[in-house]
């Protein structure tokens, strides 16, 4: 599969604790984003990355979460201490310089008790 | 910032009959349309899309949507469905005059077909 992947696809923590999200774009692809998803709501944008520069943030990325692109591949997405207003479906996608269709991956589903 | 409204939340339809969702967006620059589709347990995948040139596009699945400038709408069409489009369909914009690469997406419509 050359889609996009994501890790974990579930995660279960409870408030308080800090949770890592990985997803790995499709091969080739130097664009990379982060999306949210709550019930009954589109995705909304998050942040992102051309190459390994984050170019873009929304002010819903607060001071816990941060996201990471070191090698211009993979992606980690970080929440520290997470909050019950946190879970959610965390959506990533990518795309290629000159292409503006962003394709999804399946996502994770985080759920803070 | 844009904004995307998505007024059918839920639509029940019976196979065979004509699909309209209705998607209006809020801003005046030039932009990017998409609709993606959601099917049960499946991740986002994408529709169809309009960048610029003949405002009425064609998708997959004989799926079609029309751009009308002066509406600020992209309402995606059908003309007969099938039990298989049952899914969450999402319309998403992007200023493509900004060079901003966020996409805003609407709320979705859920469609649900009866055989």
């Amino acid at each position: 599969d050359t889609g996009v992947s994501q890790d974990p696809r579930h995660k279960i923590t409870k408030r308080g604790q800090n949770v890592t999200f990985r997803c790995d774009p499709i091969s080739e692809h130097n664009r990379l984003y982060w999306y949210r998803q709550t019930l009954g709501q589109g995705p909304e944008f998050l942040t992102y990355f051309q190459n390994e520069a984050q170019l873009e943030k929304s002010r819903l990325l607060s001071d816990r979460f941060s996201a990471e692109r070191p090698k211009g591949s993979f992606s980690t997405l970080e929440i520290q201490r997470t909050e019950q207003g946190d879970s959610a479906m965390y959506l990533c996608a990518s795309s290629y310089s000159g292409q503006e269709t962003q394709y999804f991956g399946p996502g994770t589903r985080l759920l803070v008790l | 910032a844009q904004s995307v409204s998505q007024h059918n939340h839920h639509v029940i339809l019976s196979e065979a009959a004509s699909l309209e969702l209705g998607c209006n967006y809020s801003y005046g620059g030039t932009v990017n349309l998409f609709w993606y589709v959601q099917y049960p347990g499946q991740h986002l995948q994408l529709l169809l899309k309009y960048f610029s040139g003949d405002p009425l596009v064609k998708g997959i699945k004989g799926f079609e949507a029309e751009f009308i400038k002066s509406k600020f709408s992209f309402n995606l069409r059908k003309p007969s469905v099938q039990w298989s489009d049952t899914a969450e369909y999402f319309c998403a914009v992007n200023a493509r005059d900004t060079g901003r690469r966020a996409l805003t997406f609407g709320s979705g419509t859920r469609l649900q077909v009866q055989p």
